[in-house]
């Protein structure tokens, strides 16, 4: 499976933008980039996920660089329920379709 | 807002007994999971189900562990005989396609404690 680099933790004050970066080098042409958090003592919940081009939904955008081997997500104004582990995925195709999870970065946002 | 719902939401148990884990995925998906988080470690996948067969384990899901979706809206996870290292976070997800698009949606997860 291919592998993600992101930081271990990252801190952020409330209403400001945060910028979650992710490192994945070895992206191959077909790998999708996800995005998932998990709030404490909850589940993993979808965030946003792109192939080439930005992204852009109710809760985050995707940055994409232009040869794919990184990517940020951008809160555009955090709030405490954002406090989360935010994974970021590379998604192989295959028909079952499963994520596999790494360690995430451990966002925690400050009043 | 359709959701996953996993029951039961907490699991005491004794090492060797068996445990079932209940998921009702979301109505019209297709594609089922299980994951597991060991306190404090990162979410492991399991298992994936699909057109009611196994379409990819991992190494943690060996003989004692199997999944079924017996009625068409129940997917269940049995662990035949519990160790302590399966106590653990039990999180069940379904998605409506496969492939590497689309989101997959997670229950809130079954705790299980084996003593």
């Amino acid at each position: 499976d291919a592998k993600t680099t992101q930081p271990n933790s990252m801190e952020s004050n409330e209403e400001e933008p945060v910028h979650l970066p992710c490192n994945h080098s070895t992206i191959s042409g077909t790998d999708y980039i996800h995005w998932y958090r998990q709030l404490p003592s909850q589940g993993p919940e979808y965030v946003i996920h792109g192939l080439t081009s930005n992204v852009n939904n109710r809760m985050a955008s995707l940055a994409i660089a232009e040869d794919r081997k990184s990517s940020t997500l951008i809160l555009h104004r955090a709030t405490l329920r954002d406090a989360a582990v935010y994974y970021c995925i590379l998604r192989e195709y295959n028909q079952g379709g499963k994520l596999i999870f790494g360690q995430g970065t451990e966002l925690s946002v400050k009043p | 807002e359709p959701e996953v719902t996993q029951t039961p939401s907490h699991q005491v148990t004794q090492m060797g007994q068996e445990v079932i884990l209940r998921c009702v995925p979301i109505s019209n998906h297709l594609y089922f999971y299980w994951y597991r988080q060991i306190l404090g470690q990162k979410v492991e996948f399991l298992v994936s189900f699909y057109n009611n067969e196994i379409s990819e384990k991992s190494e943690i899901f060996d003989d004692q562990f199997s999944v079924e979706r017996p009625d068409g809206s129940n997917f269940t996870l049995k662990i035949r005989s519990t160790k302590l290292e399966d106590s653990a976070m039990y999180f069940c997800a379904s998605g409506g396609r496969g492939g590497n698009t689309g989101e997959l949606f997670f229950g809130e997860g079954s705790r299980l404690t084996v003593l």
